[in-house]
């Protein structure tokens, strides 16, 4: 099976623009989870979505924002960005939550700088 | 509240040696627990995971962790390092009980010497 793929790799915006992120899970995984990480505060959960729907968030402005599409795809948009959203945004893909039991596959990242 | 405390934030063995990597946690109901690998400007690898039963658990790369209720604690453990294994590494609880959502410990980074 293919791994969690993020596009773009890298991404070079200015302050005050938006940005779009993509993640697509591993085949058949229906939950996508993003995080944030960087050097002072590590790596902060933004957002869980399962079946389309937000269903857990983590304590981010209402910049960030998400969706996920019916083939389980996902999207994260940050806008009016500013010079501390620079950071390496990770998605996580898990199998069916109701298992219980799952573990998170991440994706390389998507390393976003702001100017 | 869940949390995860990694209170070594660098190491450095000597390659060969033996590596132990300390990680605490706290959370109310049984935890998940997790170990992951980064390497620069890389996303994360699971190393292992615990569940449930046999508290030591084995993972990739020669990795083992330890769970101990009593102490709240999954220990990440390697008999002997390679120079390979210099990375960062995280240790994780997933907590269930709101939604799939994973806490992270702020990291140790592993420094390998020839």
């Amino acid at each position: 099976k293919a791994g969690v793929t993020q596009t773009p790799r890298y991404l070079i915006k200015t302050r005050g623009q938006q940005v779009t992120l993509s993640c697509s899970p591993i085949s058949g995984h229906r939950s996508v989870s993003w995080y944030q990480q960087t050097p002072g505060q590590g790596l902060q959960f933004l957002f869980e979505y399962f079946s389309e729907t937000q269903r857990n968030k983590g304590n981010f402005p209402g910049r960030f924002s998400g969706r996920q599409f019916s083939n389980s795809r996902s999207e994260m948009n940050v806008s009016t960005l500013e010079l501390g959203d620079s950071a390496l945004y990770l998605c996580a893909s898990s199998p069916d939550p109701m298992s219980g039991q799952e573990t998170q596959y991440f994706g390389p990242g998507t390393r976003l700088l702001v100017l | 509240a869940q949390s995860v405390t990694q209170p070594d934030i660098h190491i450095t063995v000597s390659e060969g040696a033996s590596l132990e990597l300390r990680c605490n946690y706290s959370y109310g109901a049984t935890p998940y627990l997790f170990w992951y690998v980064q390497s620069p400007g890389q996303g994360l690898q699971l190393l292992l995971k615990y569940f449930s039963g046999d508290t030591l658990v084995q993972g990739i790369k020669g990795f083992e962790a330890e769970f101990k209720r009593s102490q709240s604690s999954f220990n990440l453990r390697k008999p002997s390092v390679h120079w390979s294994d210099a990375a960062e590494y995280f240790c994780a609880v997933g907590a269930w009980d709101t939604g799939n959502q994973f806490y992270f410990g702020t990291g140790t980074s592993l420094t390998v010497i020839p």
